[in-house]
């Protein structure tokens, strides 16, 4: 039972490059996120999705596009990087079920993004 | 939007020590989260608290949600060096109407435990 995986773990981009980051997740949950991690902000919300087939922005969804492309897998794809982007990506999974708000959100291990 | 301010941003400890960490917010929570962040690796849960005034242990952990509903602390009893890493305090997001599972996070303290 592998969880959340994400690939790759590093990338290095020059600006201008495009790229799509990857997410599984095996635990049949129905939501999706994707947060950005930057020193002294915690974790910030780009994207996310409820459920299969809809997507929704978050608190930072500048720069960025999502797919939903089935239940297990939620990409993030930057069109035209840039250094602003360099960051630290988590993709999270949750069950998230009618009037229970918290079921625990379970995290990938990074993909550390460097735009040069 | 909402936000969640932590204090302090850093700590350097002794093994053996207790640690001790807030999470304030200017709007009402009705569920604070504690997650913890090993170095290298993504968040993972710790406690979760679900009723103002709930205090709740996982070990040597103990987390209590204030009755203003606007902040949460953690506490870290006898510290060991495998408690070295972040720790964030969250919320449920209001942003865009329903949550949806959606977190705010705060921007976390970082915990150093010397030998």
């Amino acid at each position: 039972n592998a969880g959340v995986t994400q690939t790759p773990k590093f990338q290095v981009l020059k600006t201008g490059q495009s790229m799509t980051l990857q997410c599984a997740q095996d635990m049949n949950h129905n939501s999706m996120y994707w947060y950005r991690q930057d020193p002294g902000m915690g974790l910030r919300l780009i994207y996310y999705s409820a459920s299969e087939g809809t997507t929704d922005k978050g608190e930072v969804p500048n720069g960025y596009n999502v797919s939903r492309l089935n239940k297990r897998e939620f990409s993030l794809r930057l069109e035209s990087a840039a250094p602003s982007q360099t960051s630290v990506y988590f993709c999270a999974s949750s069950e998230v079920r009618t009037g229970l708000f918290t079921d625990t959100q379970y995290f990938g291990p990074g993909t550390r993004l460097t735009v040069l | 939007g909402q936000q969640l301010n932590q204090s302090p941003q850093s700590m350097f400890i002794q093994e053996g020590e207790d640690v001790s960490m807030n999470c304030t917010s200017s709007s009402i929570f009705n569920t604070w989260l504690w997650y913890k962040q090993d170095p290298g690796e993504g968040p993972v849960l710790l406690i979760a608290l679900y009723k103002a005034g709930e205090l709740t242990s996982n070990g040597r952990l103990t987390a209590q949600f204030g009755i203003t509903r606007k902040d949460s602390f953690l506490n870290i009893s006898a510290s060991i060096p495998s408690d070295v890493g972040i720790y964030f305090c969250a919320g449920p997001s209001n942003a865009g109407g329903t949550s949806y599972g959606k977190l705010t996070f705060g921007q976390g303290t970082i915990l150093t435990v010397h030998p």
